[in-house]
Parts: C-alpha cells; structure tokens; sequence
C-alpha cells in the first residue's frame, strides 16, 4: 500500500539551531509531495511542494525541503529555528500509481526551546 | 476573508443523532475534499468533489456517511446515527483542478458525541 511515514513523533530543537523534521514515503510512480504546517488552534497551512525539477524547493517561512528519490524522502529543513516555528507539521502526497487520493503522515511535533 | 470556512466549528450531539456539517470552499477552487481528524493522526481523506461530481466516495467510513456538493459551491457533510467513535474534527478543504495544486484548509468542525 502506497503510505508516507513520519517516523518521529516530536523533535526537540533549541532556536537558532537548525532544524529537520523526517518524511519518507512508499509510493509508485512520481507522486507530489507536500509538507503543511498546523498551529494551534488553526487549520493546517501549505509550506512548500515538490512537483519535478530541482530537488531543493523552498517554501514559506524560511523552510525547504529537499526530495531525494533514491532514499525515497522528502525532509523539511530550516537553517535557524525560531520559538514560533513550534507547530505540528504533516508530510503528505497526492498522485503517483494512479491514485488521486491525498495521503498525510501522522504528523511530527516540532518543539522549539527558547 | 476568502479562505475556507467551515460551519459549525464544535457540534456536541448525543449518540444516535444525525449531524451536518458545511463547508464554503474559496470561491474559484473547482476541488473541495473532506477529511476526518482524531488526536495524534494526520487527516484521514473521506471524499472529494470537482465541482459538483463527487469523485471518490469509498473513502467514507460508513453508509452513514454521506457528503453533497449541489450546485458545486460549498458542500454538505452528513453523519447520520451518529456514534462515540464519530467524535473527531473533520476538516474541509479546496484547491484548483490538478493533483499537484496544494489544498487550502477551513479551522475544522470538532464533533463530540456524547
């Protein structure tokens, strides 16, 4: 079955430190990928996507991703983390073995230390 | 605002009872998407309209769900007899046609089934 994994749940990161948070995903063909991000309290914002091309993308708020087809992962990365960057962010994909159907993880807590 | 709104944002009903829920998409977007949302999980895809065809139904949890999207404007879910294990957000969401446009989601309507 096609899935996207997220394989932490929470990561810890002190501000100006940089930041990863990890996807990976199982998926045939060439699927989209996507990161969004959730706030408390708020509906899940789009951060950035990868569609085709180069494989660094960059998105809002200082974030990129980097999509690395032969490790299958797409991980979000930030050069220097801020306290307000603490949120759950979700990785998802949409397309890919003929599926339309969008797939998120089950989400990574980012918890930024002042 | 033109964002995606969502109505009611909490509903408390008892067992048994049958809920609605509605979503006004941003007006352009041609695609509207249903999700359902429990603690600690990344949405879960239910159903998605273009414009007024629902295009995916079997994602819905059960016959008691169903889901509307008349005149291909905002859409309509529905609950019926509802159940504990309903309780949960469900989340709404719009974008333009094409697997690789990103989603842009309403805060979400939390049920409580008592």
């Amino acid at each position: 079955a096609q899935s996207v994994a997220q394989p932490e749940d929470q990561v810890n990161v002190a501000e100006g430190n940089p930041l990863t948070v990890k996807c990976t995903y199982s998926v045939s063909g060439n699927p989209y990928l996507f990161w969004y991000v959730q706030y408390p309290n708020r509906g899940l914002q789009f951060l950035l996507k990868y569609i085709t091309g180069d494989n660094l993308v960059k998105g809002s708020y200082g974030f990129e991703a980097e999509f690395n087809k032969s490790q299958t992962s797409f991980h979000l990365k930030k050069p220097s983390a801020l306290v307000s960057d603490s949120a759950l962010y979700f990785c998802a994909f949409q397309g890919g073995g003929g599926s339309y159907i969008p797939t998120f993880g089950r989400g990574t807590s980012l918890i930024v230390h002042p | 605002d033109t964002g995606v709104s969502q109505d009611p944002r909490h509903k408390i009903t008892k067992r048994g009872q049958n809920v609605t829920f509605r979503c006004d998409p941003i007006s352009e977007h041609n695609r509207l998407y249903w999700y359902r949302q429990t603690l600690g999980q990344g949405p879960e895809f239910l159903t998605y309209f273009q414009n007024e065809a629902q295009l995916e139904k079997s994602r819905l949890l059960s016959d008691r769900f169903s889901a509307e999207r008349p005149k291909g404007s905002f859409s309509t879910l529905e609950i019926q007899r509802t159940e504990q294990g309903d309780s949960a957000m469900y989340l709404c969401a719009s974008s333009p046609s094409g697997v690789y446009n990103e989603q842009f989601f309403g805060p979400g309507t939390r049920l409580t089934v008592l």
